[in-house]
């Protein structure tokens, strides 16, 4: 049940996109569509904002997209705004009946 | 609303036990909770996990043999119990609701609790 590996760091300007990956193994990410995707801004609770790999709660800003090719699911915001400065954590079921999350990353927004 | 609201901050020495609430309120009961965890600027650690129904849990490996949630069905509070505490175990922890997309998705959390463990 080792950690999902995600980037620490990720920037990008005003308008622009960024891609944050999430690798884990064929026992996890490989092997299921049950990968999600949380945000969390300093101070706060995470908030779901992927499940299923692609799909986003109500609410949601169409602007986070998620996506899976083999063992590494990636989370895209496009249209980088202020507000979506925070750190980045993805999950994945596992073969153990479990889930387990990814170290996060930190969005910075130049 | 959906509101998890858990109990206060607590302050252990090594190798006590700390035992954590979690009140649900806001829904029906019948999702599953989750326990997580988060070490000061550090990322989420997956615990546990409890069927409100079956009272049936599971537990991440890490924590086997360490950690216990249960329920009160007549209260519908859920708690989670660490024992062996180790200044490692200083972190905020978080209770959270099954979603109903998936019982493996969080889509509610409680304010966190606060473990510090020190001598």
């Amino acid at each position: 049940q080792s950690a999902l590996t995600q980037p620490a760091s990720v920037s990008g300007s005003p308008g622009q996109s960024v891609t944050i990956s999430c690798t884990g193994t064929n026992s996890d990410i490989g092997a299921y569509k049950y990968v999600s995707w949380y945000q969390q801004h300093p101070g706060k609770v995470p908030k779901l904002i992927i499940y299923d790999v692609d799909d986003r709660p109500s609410g949601v800003s169409n602007r986070f997209s998620g996506s899976k090719s083999g063992n590494t699911a990636s989370l895209t915001i496009s249209g980088l705004q202020a507000d979506d400065e925070a750190d980045y954590f993805c999950s994945s079921y596992t073969s153990y009946t479990t889930p387990v999350f990814g170290g996060g990353t930190k969005v910075t927004v130049l | 609303q959906v509101h998890l609201v858990q109990s206060g901050a607590e302050v252990k020495k090594p190798g006590a036990s700390v035992k954590i609430s979690c009140k649900p309120s806001g829904y029906t009961n019948g999702f599953y909770i989750h326990w997580v965890r988060q070490a000061p600027g550090q990322g989420l650690e997956w615990m546990a996990i409890i069927n409100p129904t079956a009272g049936t849990t599971n537990y991440a490996q890490k924590f086997q043999g360490r950690v216990t949630v249960t329920r009160d069905t007549s209260t519908t509070t859920f708690y989670m119990e660490l024992g062996s505490l180790r200044s490692e175990d200083t972190a905020l922890y978080y209770c959270a609701r099954g979603s109903s997309s998936g019982w493996y998705y969080l889509d509610f959390w409680g304010q966190g609790t606060l473990v510090t463990v020190s001598s």
